[in-house]
């Protein structure tokens, strides 16, 4: 296992088109998240699954963000109708159980909506 | 207030220098903390959690004062690599099990 992986790595995209990201977490974690950071600032947190559940949504995510994991491995996290301020990097991050784990971060997927 | 706050520096060192960066936490329930480490244009890597004894790794040593809400990271002999933003990372409980956030970072110049 290589970690978590992220794909794609960079996505140019036109205002209102709609995108998709996967996230491979580490096999042996049960907990994946998806964050969002832009420049200059920390990662904001997106949502999270246990396994295939979906435990918690952030305000952040307005209804134009959908993220997926069915069958308790990879993840994606799709936007639709893109507009300019939701170009930032996207990123996954995996853990196991407890709240004392650190996560595991992939490479990002960086989205920029022209 | 912010949840979790840090100075976002940039703090200028020269090699071999010690720095420290400290972190503040809102809320009193929160259990878990941790040092991440950013480098430009790529993604967090964990440095360190930080428990309530205090804890070592080399170079780095991480505090905790539960009392006065804050967390920090002391680095020795600092070297050029070192140039990094430092999240400070805190979970805390919520409705859903904990909730982690993360500060914005503290920026990390070690200059030759």
């Amino acid at each position: 296992d290589t970690g978590v992986s992220q794909d794609p790595r960079h996505k140019i995209t036109k205002r209102g088109q709609n995108v998709t990201f996967r996230c491979d977490p580490i096999s042996e974690h049960n907990r994946l998240y998806w964050y969002r950071q832009t420049l200059g600032q920390g990662p904001e947190f997106l949502t999270y699954f246990q396994n295939e559940a979906q435990l918690e949504k952030s305000r952040l995510l307005s209804d134009r963000f959908s993220a997926e994991r069915p069958k308790g491995s990879f993840s994606t996290l799709e936007i639709q109708r893109t507009e300019q301020g939701d170009s930032a990097m996207y990123l996954c991050a995996s853990s196991s159980l407890g709240q004392g784990a650190g996560y595991t971060f992939g490479s990002g997927t960086r989205l920029t909506v022209v | 207030r912010k949840e979790v706050e840090q100075d976002p520096g940039p703090f200028n060192v020269p090699e071999g220098a010690t720095v420290a960066f400290n972190c503040t936490y809102s809320n009193s329930a929160s259990q878990s903390f941790f040092w991440y480490r950013q480098d430009c244009r790529k993604e967090p890597k964990l440095l360190m959690s930080v428990y309530s004894s205090g804890n070592e790794d080399g170079r780095f040593t991480a505090q905790l004062n539960r009392a006065s809400q804050y967390i920090s990271l002391l680095i020795r002999d600092s070297k050029l690599s070192d140039s990094a933003t430092y999240l400070c990372v805190v979970k805390e409980p919520n409705t859903g099990g904990f909730k982690t956030i993360f500060g914005a970072g503290t920026r990390l110049f070690v200059k030759a």
